[in-house]
């Protein structure tokens, strides 16, 4: 039972337009939510985060969403870059008690940015 | 340079053939955990530690082991690897075990079984 899910295999989107990058999740317990972008040949690097306290963090270009009720969250990037090609993950951990700290990724979602 | 160093990067071997990847971290995490990568199927966790000497199983830990001796090295066994262990493989690490700390990933260890 996939708990993350990235719809999405492939985006593709024009240099300086938006891209948004979605991602749903079913266990109700997940409380803490990250992207991270993985380059060809390097180990994925955090991009992003956001607690389910908060709908909405940003930084610089990236700005995350979260819709707990639709359990949906999205990832916004504007202006998009040719160097923002890459796989971008979403990832879910439960965090409540202290528990495991194991973070519950997606199949991933490939953006190419064509210049 | 604070980093997570996996060796080897690729690695083609013979099914049954005991084999170690190595992972150390420099950034004196606690909490580390072996990933691996497969088209489809994105980031499944095999195994992880919260601290020396303390290991637990993830979500897909058959065929493998882990260790955890020291602080910093954290190596991933197989000890009858099979053909459909072949796959990329990850190790990450953290500054913590709970609560929302970004894991720091290595650069990947590529496994072909034959």
């Amino acid at each position: 039972d996939q708990q993350v899910k990235q719809n999405s295999p492939s985006l593709s989107v024009q240099e300086g337009r938006i891209s948004i990058l979605n991602c749903d999740y079913t266990n109700s317990m997940f409380d803490y939510f990250l992207w991270y972008k993985k380059y060809p040949a390097e180990g994925p690097t955090f991009l992003i985060s956001i607690s389910s306290i908060k709908d909405k963090n940003e930084d610089g270009r990236f700005t995350v969403f979260l819709n707990k009720s639709a359990k949906h969250l999205s990832l916004h990037i504007v202006p998009s870059q040719p160097g923002d090609s890459a796989v971008y993950f979403c990832a879910a951990s439960a965090n409540s008690g202290g528990s495991n700290y194991k973070l519950t990724f997606g199949k991933g979602t490939l953006l190419t940015v064509n210049p | 340079e604070a980093q997570v160093t996996q060796n080897p990067r690729y690695l083609i071997t013979v099914t049954g053939k005991k084999l170690t990847v190595t992972c150390s971290q420099n950034m004196n995490h606690e909490y580390m955990s072996w990933y691996r990568q497969d088209p489809g199927l994105g980031l499944r966790q095999i195994y992880y530690s919260m601290n020396v000497e303390v290991t637990d199983k993830g979500d897909v830990p058959e065929g493998y082991k882990v260790s955890r001796k020291e602080k910093r090295n954290f190596p991933l066994i197989l000890e009858s690897p099979s053909p459909n262990q072949t796959s990329l493989y990850f190790c990450a690490s953290s500054n913590r075990a709970a609560g929302g700390s970004p894991l720091h990933f290595g650069n990947g260890t590529r496994l072909t079984v034959t």
